[in-house]
């Protein structure tokens, strides 16, 4: 049983350019967290999405960041026009329901330089 | 917003007991304490969780004081493999809200030889 798959582990991206940040759950699990951590900080929480809905996203910021779970597939966090504050620790958990806790991935490092 | 308070860092040496205070004063009736801890920037793993009631597992144990004010993580013997940023976290229930954990900054433990 495959844990939280998070690819790519590391994505390199230059100033202006899109980052795509895919995320397949562990199998059995419809909820889908996107959490962001920065150098030296802890993980804050971005967006919270059940399959072809979101449910919160009252950590994404306004602009350039979006988040989907289609019905197929994994989900993806997407970053348009990436900037230098946008490198950081991107990391996705799940769970099979809201009452369960979490099960982490290993994270995507995006470096935009 | 994290609702936990926790010391930056702390120090054990290898084979001893290491004991992580939180407070939490703050807590409500209905929301439980979660301990996860990161290892050299991985995903986040899950140690223990519990309500009121001191729990145990292979891991760890967890002691809730009475009032629920604070708690405290015990690894009973612990390792080097144990060096971590640990993260003591209330959850935020409610029915619109999702599963989303607020992590703080944590406390760095380090397992001295």
């Amino acid at each position: 049983n495959a844990g939280v798959m998070q690819n790519p582990r590391h994505l390199v991206r230059r100033r202006g350019q899109e980052a795509r940040l895919r995320c397949s759950p562990m199998k059995g699990h419809s909820h889908v967290y996107w959490y962001r951590q920065l150098p030296e900080e802890g993980l804050k929480f971005m967006v919270y999405l059940q399959k072809e809905n979101i449910i919160d996203e009252s950590g994404m910021p306004k602009e350039r960041f979006s988040a989907e779970f289609p019905k197929e597939g994994p989900s993806i966090l997407r970053i348009q026009q990436v900037v230098r504050g946008d490198s950081a620790a991107y990391f996705c958990a799940s769970s099979p329901s809201t009452g369960d806790g979490y099960t982490f991935g290993s994270g995507t490092r995006l470096t935009v330089v | 917003d994290a609702k936990t308070t926790q010391p930056p860092s702390m120090d054990c040496a290898e084979g001893r007991a290491a004991n992580l205070p939180c407070n939490h004063s703050t807590i409500s009736g209905n929301e439980y304490v979660y301990w996860y801890r990161q290892i050299h920037s991985q995903g986040p793993q899950y140690i223990i969780h519990g309500l009121k009631n001191n729990e145990t597992n292979e891991m760890a144990s967890l002691i809730i004081t009475e009032d629920r004010k604070s708690s405290t993580l015990i690894l009973p013997h612990a390792t080097l493999r144990d060096t971590a940023v640990y993260y003591c976290i209330v959850r935020v229930a409610g029915l619109n809200t999702g599963n989303q954990f607020y992590f703080g900054t944590g406390t760095s433990l380090t397992v001295i030889p």
